[in-house]
């Protein structure tokens, strides 16, 4: 199957730092892909849906403004969470989707862990 | 409001028997379900998909079954694996045409397989 990789798979960071995660899809292009969220023994909460090259669309109860995306390219999508506190820590994930693609399935990266102290 | 739903959050089977893991959904706009397996501080690994103009597929040791007029689906895993222990998550999408679908997910069974 298709690869997305992501990095960093993890990253610690001081209280009111900025953290940015990329998402990339190595063998396809991927106008669209998806930022979710995972807490402790719960589902996967889709965050915003990244399209390349225009704004991204969040859900509800997302700050647009802490959480930063940016789909510069048919390969790569951030995702910036700005000004980091301990609430923020969690799994966060991304996942993509070729274009040409007829099949609905969406293949992930590894996640980031991210732990703010 | 959860649309899909996996009410089981774990499942312990022996190896070699058959696994069973349900997920109902309650939006009827949903058309194509998709089961994924995560282990831990990984990524979802994509299993098997149906359409909902199908009511089965398969693909080796799974099988998923569609009860659309019963919003409900399962995976059958046969025989189980110690390597098939993971969590596995059941997602829906509605409006599969298109490129801009989400997956909304259930929260997950943890299957385990003993030995």
């Amino acid at each position: 199957g298709a690869v997305v990789s992501q990095h960093p798979s993890w990253v610690i960071c001081k209280s009111g730092t900025s953290v940015k995660i990329e998402c990339r899809s190595l063998d396809f292009q991927a106008t669209t892909m998806f930022w979710y969220r995972q807490f402790p023994k719960q589902s996967l909460m889709l965050m915003a849906t990244s399209n390349e090259g225009s704004k991204a669309t969040y859900e509800q109860g997302v700050e647009k403004d802490k959480f930063l995306i940016n789909h510069a390219s048919l390969t790569l999508s951030t995702l910036t969470v700005t000004s980091a506190h301990p609430e923020d820590s969690s799994f966060y994930i991304c996942s993509a989707r070729a274009w040409e693609s007829m099949n609905t399935e969406a293949f992930f990266g590894q996640g980031t862990r991210l732990t703010v102290v | 409001d959860q649309q899909v739903k996996q009410n089981s959050p774990s499942l312990s089977v022996q190896e070699g028997r058959i696994s069973i893991l349900n997920c109902d959904y309650t939006n009827s706009m949903f058309d194509y379900f998709l089961w994924y397996k995560k282990y831990p501080a990984e990524g979802p690994t994509f299993l098997i998909s149906i359409s909902s103009i199908k009511d089965k597929n398969e693909d080796g040791r799974f099988t998923v079954f569609l009860n659309k007029s019963a919003k409900h689906l399962s995976l059958h895993i046969v025989p189980s694996q110690p390597g098939d222990s993971a969590v596995y998550f059941c997602a829906a999408s509605a409006g599969s045409g298109g490129s801009n679908y989400k997956l909304t997910f259930g929260k997950g069974t943890l299957l385990t397989v003993n030995p």
